[in-house]
């Protein structure tokens, strides 16, 4: 099992539609976890951290599910904007390493 | 504000020929590390170091050398580029946490490199 798992996508949804992601991972001992997005031939920024038990910004949530370790992101009302890859970044515990999801992409249509 | 920097953007090699990707970070951080990302397969890791004077091996090392001489500083040598080596390197670098738990990474703007 990979580290860090996330389904690569595409998901195409409208304008204004809610989307979720999830991620899984498989090191227990994890205690962060992060969202990146990363526009096309552009560096990964950060979107979310997650700490606890999820993060709230906006029209963004990131909830954390320690038992059945994953994380999922929320995008409520999708822009045009929103059309990117996320991806989910998790440091494996006892190593000082990020390990990376492949991303998952979103693609929001007009 | 600089953040990380990465030189070169683009470069080309001829197979066998060496080369150095630079990179500085004007932030302060212990962290600092670099990335590959091919389609399909996402950021794999190369190298990283905890400190000036540290480093170690991530997933992808071989063909890859580093050094940490300063904290500002983290180049990546290619020793003889071979065209499996094409690809787009990421450069970042954060404060160090804990060995569980992490902080921001920032990442340089990207190397994109072509073997022929």
């Amino acid at each position: 099992r990979k580290e860090v798992e996330q389904d690569p996508g595409p998901f195409n949804v409208p304008e204004g539609a809610t989307v979720a992601f999830n991620c899984t991972y498989s090191n227990s001992a994890s205690q962060s976890f992060f969202w990146y997005r990363q526009d096309c031939r552009k560096e990964p920024k950060l979107l979310m951290s997650v700490y606890s038990s999820g993060n709230e910004d906006g029209r963004f949530t990131a909830q954390l599910n320690r038992a059945s370790q994953y994380i999922s992101l929320l995008i409520r009302d999708s822009k045009l904007s929103d059309s990117a890859t996320y991806l989910c970044v998790v440091p494996s515990a006892g190593t000082y390493k990020y390990i990376f999801g492949t991303g998952t992409r979103l693609k929001v249509l007009a | 504000n600089a953040g990380v920097t990465q030189t070169p953007k683009f470069q080309v090699l001829k197979t066998g020929q060496s080369m150095t990707l630079q990179c500085a970070q004007d932030m302060n951080h212990e962290y600092m590390s670099w990335y590959r990302q091919d389609p399909g397969m996402g950021l794999r890791l190369i190298h990283y170091s905890v400190g000036a004077g540290i480093t170690d091996q991530g997933e992808v090392p071989n063909g890859y050398n580093v050094s940490r001489s300063t904290t500002e500083d983290f180049p990546l040598r290619l020793l003889s580029a071979a065209p499996s080596q094409t690809s787009v390197y990421f450069c970042a670098s954060s404060y160090l946490g804990t060995a569980s738990s992490g902080n921001t990474i920032y990442f340089g703007e990207g190397s994109w490199l072509t073997v022929v």
